[in-house]
């Protein structure tokens, strides 16, 4: 079954405490994103990744990392996670370029404390 | 930065009506994408039409796209309580991110 996969679904940890949230995609998909989701705000981009090794900021990168060192995982690190990074994180791919449907993951429910 | 921008931001109908949610955008796009998003859980593709299309059917949803004015609809026809969702417009353009817009909250009653 195609599918994008967040671990873990659920974290709450508290302010400096380095976390990493996986994303892992089972679609061979060259281009993958990290989004977060806020109230009133929607969704907004956090990082991309067009393919392997090739990476670049989005909206809000601010405060996060990736990396991609293979072409089906995209992990999202935080350093030193702080209050305002409590949101609703969600990967996703799609191919090439970025322009066709995104398979989004069921989504990270981080608090930070 | 935001792109598109849904309205209304909440609509509530009956069973069996007819929903119409709309988008403006406000740079050239290559595509235009709809995506439902039942609370709390990952958004799921609904339907994508290009830039260079008009309209565009998928069982009972409809998607236009107006160029000239920077705008979409998305018509559910003869709803069901199982579409209640938040329902998002999303476009690509000349960059590669997909920008969305904030959502429209359908709630569909029995």
């Amino acid at each position: 079954e195609a599918q994008v996969t967040q671990n873990p679904r659920y974290l709450i940890t508290v302010t400096g405490k380095k976390l990493t949230v996986t994303c892992s995609q089972n679609m061979n998909h060259e281009y993958m994103s990290w989004y977060r989701q806020d109230p009133g705000l929607g969704l907004r981009q956090i990082y991309y990744s067009m393919n392997v090794e090739v990476t670049d900021k989005g909206d809000v990168p601010e405060g996060y990392k990736v990396s991609r060192k293979e072409k089906r995982n995209f992990p999202l690190i935080l350093e030193s996670p702080s209050p305002n990074q409590t949101s609703l994180y969600f990967c996703a791919s799609t191919g090439p370029g970025g322009v066709y449907e995104q398979y989004f993951g069921p989504g990270t429910r981080l608090t930070v404390t | 930065s935001q792109q598109g921008e849904e309205d209304p931001q909440a609509l509530s109908i009956q069973e069996g009506e007819n929903a119409t949610m709309n988008c403006s955008y406000k740079t050239s796009i290559n595509n235009l994408q709809w995506y439902r998003q039942n609370s709390g859980r990952g958004l799921v593709h609904l339907i994508l039409i290009r830039s260079n299309e008009r309209e565009k059917h998928s069982g009972r949803l409809r998607v236009t796209l107006d160029t000239s004015k920077k705008s979409s609809s998305l018509l559910i026809t003869a709803s069901r309580a199982a579409d209640t969702a938040s329902y998002f417009c999303a476009t690509t353009g000349a960059g590669t991110a997909l920008i969305f817009g904030k959502g429209t909250t359908l709630s569909v009653s029995s």
